[in-house]
């Protein structure tokens, strides 16, 4: 099977724009996760879809947002980007959000923000 | 509440001796615990995973990790290192049932050769 994509892989914006990163799941994956990594803050959770439907959301601002798709590709949203907002954007996959799977990862979208 | 603490941030080792990575966590439920690897600019890769099982997992590559309930510890170790065992690892935390995952500060892996 192939593995969790990301697009773009690297990313250069100006602050106050907005961005749209994709991430296509595992066949067969129905839960869809997103995270923040950043030097100083780690790897943070962002939120979790499952069929089309938000699960679970992190602590972080409204400017971040996402959405998941019939076919279970995911896309998140961050809206009026901060400096503080350059980061790795990773996504990962699962079968079955109700049994604590492990979740794949992709190679995440490096967001750069000037 | 869940939570992970990785004690060390940085480890050092010579190629060909044990390789320890310690975890500590914390969860008001059963847990879910995980190892994963990052080498630089790669996405994580999962190595070994713990869901109620057995509490000593063997995962990929010779490593594997213990389950203490009683220290709420979750060590990974590997007899001998690689080279190629250089990486970022971190410790995951997720509720049994809940599909959301906390994670580790991370602790760098450098091995000498």
């Amino acid at each position: 099977k192939a593995g969790v994509t990301q697009t773009p892989r690297y990313l250069i914006k100006t602050r106050g724009q907005q961005v749209t990163l994709s991430c296509s799941p595992i066949s067969g994956h129905r839960s869809v996760s997103w995270y923040q990594q950043t030097p100083g803050q780690g790897l943070q959770f962002l939120f979790e879809y499952f069929s089309e439907t938000q699960r679970n959301k992190g602590n972080f601002p409204g400017r971040f947002s996402g959405r998941q798709f019939s076919n279970s590709r995911s896309e998140m949203n961050v809206s009026t980007l901060e400096l503080g907002d350059s980061a790795l954007y990773l996504c990962a996959s699962s079968e079955n959000r109700d049994l604590g799977y492990e979740q794949y990862f992709g190679p995440g979208t490096r967001l750069t923000v000037t | 509440a869940q939570s992970v603490t990785q004690l060390d941030s940085h480890v050092s080792v010579s190629e060909g001796t044990p390789v320890l990575l310690r975890c500590n966590y914390s969860s008001s439920y059963s847990p879910s615990l995980f190892w994963y690897v990052q080498h630089p600019n790669k996405g994580l890769q999962l190595l070994l995973k713990y869901t109620s099982a057995a509490t000593l997992v063997k995962g990929i590559n010779g490593f594997e990790a213990e389950f203490k309930k009683s220290e709420t510890s979750f060590h990974l170790t590997k007899p001998s290192a690689h080279m190629s065992d250089a990486a970022e690892y971190f410790c995951v935390v997720s509720r049994y049932n809940f599909n959301k995952f906390y994670f580790g500060s991370g602790t760098k892996l450098n091995v000498k050769p």
